[in-house]
């Protein structure tokens, strides 16, 4: 089986762009989570998607949303973007999400906001 | 916001060497997850352990979970190069959601 593909993996763009980044999860997965993670705050849960429905989302602004389609990829947005937004966006998938299930993690995107 | 908490922040060992990992939480928990990240790339998942069980192995993986303390630990037996990586702790309390709260790991480095 593939494994969790992102794309893009690298990213640069100027302060109050938006930018749209994708994720396309483990086949049969229908769980889809995002994370930021930056040196200084660490692994930062976004949210999470089950069947096109957010079930979870982190404590993050309204900048930061996301969505989920039929075929369990999912796509997230960040408008107006800020000079604190670099980081590195982790998606990951499991099969139904919840408590006591592995995550499958991708290589990440690498967004750095100039 | 941070469940997990990893000791040391860092740490250095010869390959051949053991290398232990602590990590302490907050709140209760369901299960605790430990996730290996090399240099800037995504996680990968190493072990997990129910908070009903106390003890685990996986190949060279030990990891043990003491409840009462909230803390779990992680030993790699007989290290290697290619262990240099970050390792973190995951848990998923019960009032979180569908979400991991990691803590901010522990860099390991391995030397020939």
């Amino acid at each position: 089986k593939a494994g969790v593909t992102q794309t893009p993996r690298y990213l640069i763009k100027t302060r109050g762009q938006q930018v749209t980044l994708s994720c396309s999860p483990i086949s049969g997965h229908r769980s889809v989570s995002w994370y930021q993670q930056t040196p200084g705050q660490g692994l930062q849960f976004l949210f999470e998607y089950f069947s096109e429905t957010q079930r979870n989302k982190g404590n993050f602004p309204g900048r930061f949303s996301g969505r989920q389609f039929s075929n369990s990829r999912s796509e997230m947005n960040v408008s107006t973007l800020e000079l604190g937004d670099s980081a590195l966006y982790l998606c990951a998938s499991s099969a139904i999400g919840g408590r006591g299930n592995i995550q499958y993690f991708g290589a990440g995107t690498r967004l750095s906001v100039l | 916001s941070q469940q997990g908490e990893e000791d040391p922040q860092a740490l250095s060992i010869q390959e051949g060497e053991n290398a232990t990992m602590n990590c302490s939480y907050k709140t209760s928990i369901n299960n605790l997850q430990w996730y290996r990240q090399n240099s800037g790339r995504g996680l990968v998942h190493l072990i997990l352990i129910r908070s009903n069980e106390r003890e685990k192995h996986s190949g060279r993986l030990r990891v043990t979970l003491d409840t009462s303390k909230k803390s779990s630990s992680l030993l790699i037996t007989a290290s290697r190069a290619a262990d240099t990586a970050s390792y973190f702790c995951a848990t998923d309390p019960p009032n979180s959601g569908y979400a991991l709260n990691f803590g901010k790991g522990t860099s390991l480095l391995v030397t020939p």
